[in-house]
């Protein structure tokens, strides 16, 4: 199994650039979250979903999106990047009924 | 709302000395706990939740809910501790954490 897996491991955008990130898990786990790492703030909840075609918004969602259309993927879309975008983007998932939370390697994003 | 509390951003002791990374939290239900761990250029793993009351890695911690507390604590800290420690809260719905800001161990010889 790979588990979770991100692509592109490393992004530069210019402010009003959009792009995806990619998410991938081989677990067959109903849960996925896309959380952001800054210095001095932790993670912080972006969007979340519980199955396919069901997600729901985190702490900081404004300027995401997601879908859902497989169990295995879950795509966060920044529709015009800002360099407050600037971050490390950290995918996760966890089986229902399960406590652990497993994460991807990151994604780091820098907006310019 | 649910938060969770790391005081120290970065905590520095020598090989051998004992450890104990703080944590509190506020929640108004009965509380599910973890220790995260992000070694350095390594994905989060989960080092510990509090219903397991497991040791791992010599670490162990124990929900006061008395303190609203889960302390992170290691008698002997060893230079592979050295990481970021995440306390986290489980979220109502058990499909997501809220984290604290994360604490820095610094473990020198």
């Amino acid at each position: 199994n790979a588990g979770v897996t991100q692509t592109p491991k490393f992004q530069v955008l210019k402010t009003g650039q959009s792009m995806t990130l990619q998410c991938a898990q081989d677990m067959n786990h109903e849960y996925m979250s896309w959380y952001r790492q800054d210095p001095g703030m932790g993670l912080r909840l972006i969007h979340y979903s519980v199955g396919a075609g069901i997600t729901d918004q985190g702490e900081v969602p404004n300027g995401y999106n997601v879908s859902r259309s497989t169990t295995e993927d879950f795509p966060l879309r920044l529709l015009s990047a800002a360099p407050s975008q600037t971050s490390v983007y950290f995918c996760a998932s966890s089986s229902q009924g399960r406590y652990e939370q497993y994460f991807g390697p990151g994604t780091r994003l820098t907006v310019t | 709302a649910q938060r969770v509390t790391q005081p120290e951003k970065l905590l520095s002791v020598f090989k051998g000395a004992p450890v104990e990374l703080k944590c509190n939290y506020s929640y108004s239900g009965s509380p599910e706990l973890f220790w995260y761990v992000q070694y350095s250029r390594q994905r989060l793993q989960l080092l510990l939740r509090h219903i397991s009351r497991e040791s791992i890695k010599g670490f162990t911690a124990d929900l006061n809910k008395g303190e609203t507390s889960f302390h992170l604590k290691k008698p002997f800290a060893q230079e592979e501790d050295s990481a970021m420690y995440y306390c986290a809260l489980q979220n109502s719905g058990y499909s997501t954490l809220t984290f604290g800001k994360g604490t820095m161990l610094l473990v020198s010889p």
